[in-house]
């Protein structure tokens, strides 16, 4: 089945340390790849995404490349700010399997001055 | 509209009461998705809209959930007999098409449902 596994949280940082948060995936088909963001009290937002292996994906100064040989999608920054604090959700798409995301359990960050 | 809108923001019930929670998507979206954000669950798929067909239902939890859409556009979630365990945050996302494999999906900002 199609699956994807983040580390647990919650990732507690200082600010301006350097972020990775890791996710995996088990996939049937060919996925698409996906960041999401909820910041506290929003709803969710695509962070960024990655349609093809190699690709990278990147915004608001984080990064996540897709890895075909190691099934992974890791979010990385490299200096994290107190405003980065919301919970991470990776996810996949399979094309032609009509689209429905499949997401991680999601990873909360907190960022403290 | 601009984005997502849903309605109720928030809706608390008592057990065995229906519920109809509401989606309105981005204008010119075709695709529409129903997911629910439970704590113990996660983000888990409902169902979701290509037109007003829904190929695909298989995250329903139960046939005491269904969905239409009309015209294209605004979709209903309905609850029936509602339980305990039916209490999370449902969210409704669109995109362009369901059937690309790239395409962006967009949410609303959700119904918290409350079941007591």
């Amino acid at each position: 089945g199609n699956s994807v596994t983040q580390m647990e949280g919650p990732v507690t940082l200082s600010e301006e340390a350097f972020l990775t948060i890791n996710c995996t995936y088990t996939a049937t088909g060919y996925p698409s790849l996906f960041w999401y963001v909820q910041y506290p009290g929003e709803g969710l937002q695509l962070l960024l995404k990655a349609t093809k292996a190699d690709d990278k994906g990147s915004n608001k100064g984080f990064e996540a490349t897709y890895r075909k040989e190691t099934t992974s999608f890791h979010l990385e920054k490299g200096s994290v700010q107190v405003s980065d604090s919301a919970v991470y959700f990776c996810a996949l798409k399979i094309y032609n399997q009509g689209g429905k995301l499949i997401f991680g359990q999601g990873t909360e960050l907190s960022v403290k001055p | 509209g601009a984005g997502v809108s849903q309605s109720p923001s928030n809706k608390v019930t008592e057990k065995g009461k229906d519920v109809e929670l509401r989606c309105d998507p981005i204008s010119g979206h075709t695709a529409l998705y129903w997911y629910r954000q439970s704590l113990g669950q996660g983000l888990e798929f409902l169902i979701y809209f290509q037109g007003n067909s829904a190929p695909d239902k298989s995250g329903l939890p139960s046939d005491r959930f269904s969905a239409e859409r009309t015209g294209g556009s605004v979709s209903t979630l309905t609850i029936q007999r509602t339980q305990q365990e039916d209490s999370a945050v449902y969210l409704c996302a669109s995109s362009l098409v369901a059937t690309s494999g790239t395409d962006t999906q967009y949410f609303g900002p959700g119904t918290r449902l409350t079941v007591l």
